[in-house]
């Protein structure tokens, strides 16, 4: 099993609509998440990151936590064709050092 | 403030010479990362230093990849006798342990790559 796992897509969504994209983790003993978002050519940005079970907002995004089943996702509300991107999920390691590892990245496609 | 910043933006090269590549952090950030991307790829992790050392060298592909930094601060990639396959965009991150405004700790900030292409 992979430390972090994404669906590579694309995810084709509607322009208006609801994008959600997924990230599992292995490391049970991760306590915090990021997620990322890269537009062809520039260098990953981060746009979200969350420590507790449940729901984080932050105006269009919303990140969502689930620990015990290891599960992290990511809603962009209302998607706009500036949302296309590839998102990554990070999640760093809980070995009391800075390791982070990134998944693949799911490649989102906003259709206008 | 200042941004992580790479050396050179572009390089090419012909299969078998060496390349350096250089990273300056962002002042204070005691870790540092190298990645490499491949077009239409993920992030490939090289290399993670946690001030001059490097607790994990586990993603370096081979003998020819290496990776120094000095003074907590400043680091260079080094590939020798290079390979067509090492042609891809070398990224480089830092990040620190604590609370910066809006990012928590462990927040990666990267520089804007090295394209490398080997021909």
């Amino acid at each position: 099993q992979k430390e972090v796992e994404q669906n590579s897509g694309p995810l084709s969504v509607p322009e208006g609509a609801i994008a959600s994209l997924n990230c599992t983790y292995s490391d049970r003993g991760s306590q915090s998440f990021f997620w990322y978002r890269q537009y062809s050519g520039k260098s990953p940005e981060l746009i979200m990151f969350i420590y507790s079970n449940g729901d984080k907002e932050d105006g269009r995004f919303t990140a969502q936590l689930n620990k015990a089943s290891q599960y992290v996702s990511l809603l962009i509300r209302d998607s706009q064709p500036s949302d296309s991107a590839t998102y990554l999920c990070a999640v760093p390691h809980s070995g009391g050092y800075q390791k982070v590892t990134f998944g693949t990245g799911t490649k989102l496609q906003v259709i206008p | 403030g200042a941004g992580v910043s790479q050396s050179p933006s572009n390089k090419v090269t012909e299969k078998g010479k060496d390349v350096e590549l250089r990273c300056d952090p962002i002042s204070g950030h005691t870790a540092l990362y190298w990645y490499r991307q491949s077009l239409g790829q993920g992030l490939e992790f090289l290399i993670y230093f946690q001030g001059n050392s490097a607790p994990d060298k586990s993603g370096l592909p081979s003998d020819r990849f290496s990776a120094e930094r000095t003074g907590g601060s400043v680091s260079t990639l080094t590939i020798q006798r290079t390979q067509q396959e090492d042609s891809a965009v070398y990224l480089c991150a830092s990040s620190q342990p604590a609370f910066s405004g809006f990012a928590p700790p462990d927040t990666q900030y990267f520089g804007p790559g090295t394209r490398l292409t080997v021909l």
